[in-house]
Parts: structure tokens; sequence; C-alpha cells
């Protein structure tokens, strides 16, 4: 089965940094590659996500991914964080060939005003 | 619509009892999962569903048992608690591979 792993546990930022979350899978096939968001005490949401094609997808609130095969990666970012931008990121993975989603440690995200 | 909900939102179970955490989702989904969500280590895939009278184990089924006879309800049953099943319990439906989660399961078992 495939297993993902987000190096970065702990990430503090100063608003307006930019941010890059890194995350690699580990599968030989085909994957579905997905980044959730979970605010403090909201339940999990997603940010975006990957099926095929341009291997550069935008989600919401100005966050992009960049998917690179050769490297099984699937890493986050965004040009400038925000103070709301404080919340845990989860990168997520699914195999075509099954029907789990397996997810990340996550990577927590605290931006100080 | 309301989604997926899970009831109950908090419990404190005592060791060797037994309980059922219950999910119910109004969007017609066929796929439904269960994970726990432990500090540190992400989600990790208890059992899922591909549709009514379908289940499967996911990465940590130790422990716990589901039924799936409708494609609205996918409850999971704990049937002797142990401290190592505290945690937070998700339920997610899924269409086109996105997942929607109800709002957890805070569980303590002491």
């Amino acid at each position: 089965a495939q297993s993902v792993s987000q190096h970065n546990h702990h990430v503090i930022l100063s608003e307006a940094a930019s941010l890059e979350l890194g995350c690699n899978y580990s599968y030989g096939g085909t994957v579905n590659l997905f980044w959730y968001v979970q605010y403090p005490g909201q339940h999990l949401q997603l940010l975006l996500k990957y099926f095929s094609g341009d291997p550069l997808v935008k989600g919401i609130k100005g966050f992009e991914a960049e998917f690179i095969k050769s490297k099984f990666s699937f890493n986050l970012r965004k040009p400038s964080v925000q103070w709301s931008d404080t919340a845990e990121y989860f990168c997520a993975v699914n195999a075509l060939n099954n029907n789990d989603m397996r997810f990340g440690a996550g990577t927590r995200l605290t931006v100080k005003p | 619509n309301a989604g997926v909900t899970q009831t109950p939102k908090f419990r404190i179970l005592k060791i060797g009892q037994s309980m059922t955490l219950q999910c119910t989702q109004d969007m017609n989904h066929n796929y439904m999962y269960w994970y726990r969500q432990d500090p540190g280590m992400g989600l990790k895939l208890i059992y899922y569903s591909v549709g009514a009278g379908i289940t499967d184990k996911g990465e940590v089924p130790n422990g716990y048992n589901v039924s799936r006879s409708t494609t609205e309800d996918f409850p999971l049953r704990l049937e002797l608690a142990a401290p190592s099943q505290t945690s937070v319990y998700f339920c997610a439906s899924s269409y086109d591979r996105k997942l929607f989660f109800g709002s957890g399961t805070q569980l303590s078992v002491l």
C-alpha cells in the first residue's frame, strides 16, 4: 500500500513569508494527491488536489502544489502567508488501484503576526 | 445538506467497555472511511467501505469493527476499549476521491 511522508513537523513563519511544505509518497503506480487543512477546532477540509494533467495545481486561499513524479513529491507552496493560515496541513495519497486514502503525519504551521 | 454527521462528540470510556461511534452522511456517497488522529501521527485509516455490504481493513483495524448495512450509515464499534484507543476519530465520505469529513469524536479510555 502507499505511504506518505511529511518531513516538517512544525513550521513557524512570520506574516508575508513564503511557505513550502514537503510531501513525499512511496508507491510505484499512478496516484491521486491531495492537501487537506485543519484549522484550529475544525475538521479537515480539502485545500487542493492533483489527478492528472498540469502538475502545478492551484487551490483555495492562494495555495498551490507541484507534482514532481520523478521525485515522488507533492510540495505545498504559498508565496505570502497570513496569520489566518495557522493550521495543520496534511498530505494524502490515493492509489488508483485501491480505495483507501493514506495521510501523512501532518505539518503544524504557525504564522506570527 | 448536513454532510457527514458524527455522534457523540465526546466520550469517556472505562477499560473493557464497548461503544459504537455513529456516522451518517446524506450525500449518497458510496465510499466511507474511519480514521483516528493522534498527535504527531496524522490520520490513520481504520476501516473503509466502498458501498453497502462491503467493508475493508485499513492500516490500524485491530480492536475495531464496522458494518455498512445502508449507504448512509457507517458505524464504528469498539468491543473492549483499551487506553491505546484514546484518540480523535473522524468519519469521512468520498466522492470523486475527495473526502468530506465529519466533525470528529474525541474518545478517552481510562
